[in-house]
């Protein structure tokens, strides 16, 4: 069935360190993929999002690729900040009927000042 | 404006009682989800409306589980004869359109815990 793996489930930093957590999915026919960040107590909230015909999109100290190709897709965030601390979710919406969303377990980051 | 609210925020129950959890969505949103979220773990889909039907529900685990949507807005997500591993945070999101590559707006969650 349709999945996605993230890895690593925690990722520690130093402030103003890089931090990248990468996905894959089993669904080649997945054409959209959103990435959310979601702090304690809150709902995730979409930072990011790239499509299959697109390659690469950055926003700020944010980017994501994607090698569609491998069904590999990665989140990059540079200059971190204690702000940044949360947990980051990679989804894949796979576009073989139904509505569902498919996320990965998540990423654990954590930024040290 | 206002963003997508649930309620109550938390609910203790006994096994076996039945549960009800609402969503309010972002006005003029035509798609609903619920999503389920164990400890530590990622979402999981549960249920997908398109104004008030769901042509989705792929993700329910068991027929003790339903939902429904009424006037395009409010969703109630309904769990019958409660166990303990439905215990988790219950999350619903809305979008407006009905493309499945809409950006989702999150609720902060109902905390369901069945002693």
């Amino acid at each position: 069935g349709e999945n996605v793996e993230q890895h690593p489930s925690t990722l520690s930093v130093q402030e103003g360190d890089s931090a990248v957590i990468k996905c894959t999915y089993s669904d080649s026919a997945s054409n959209y993929f959103p990435w959310y960040k979601q702090e304690l107590g809150k709902g995730p909230q979409l930072i990011i999002d790239i499509r299959s015909n697109v390659g690469e999109k950055k926003d700020q100290r944010i980017a994501v690729t994607l090698n569609k190709t491998a069904k590999h897709f990665s989140l990059h965030i540079t200059e971190t900040q204690p702000e940044d601390s949360a947990v980051y979710f990679c989804a894949a919406v796979p576009n073989t009927g139904g509505f569902k969303t498919i996320f990965g377990a998540g990423t654990r980051l954590f930024v040290k000042a | 404006g206002a963003g997508v609210s649930q309620s109550p925020s938390n609910k203790v129950t006994e096994k076996g009682k039945d549960v009800e959890l609402r969503c309010d969505p972002i006005s003029g949103h035509t798609a609903l989800y619920w999503y389920r979220q164990r400890l530590g773990q990622g979402l999981e889909f549960l249920i997908y409306f398109q104004g008030n039907s769901a042509p989705d529900k792929s993700g329910l685990p068991s027929d003790r589980f339903s939902a429904e949507r009424t006037g395009e807005s409010v969703s109630t997500l309904t769990i019958q004869r409660t166990q303990q591993e439905d215990s988790a945070v219950y999350l619903c999101a809305s979008t407006s359109g009905d493309s499945r590559n809409n950006e989702q707006f999150f609720g902060p969650g109902t905390r369901l815990t069945v002693l």
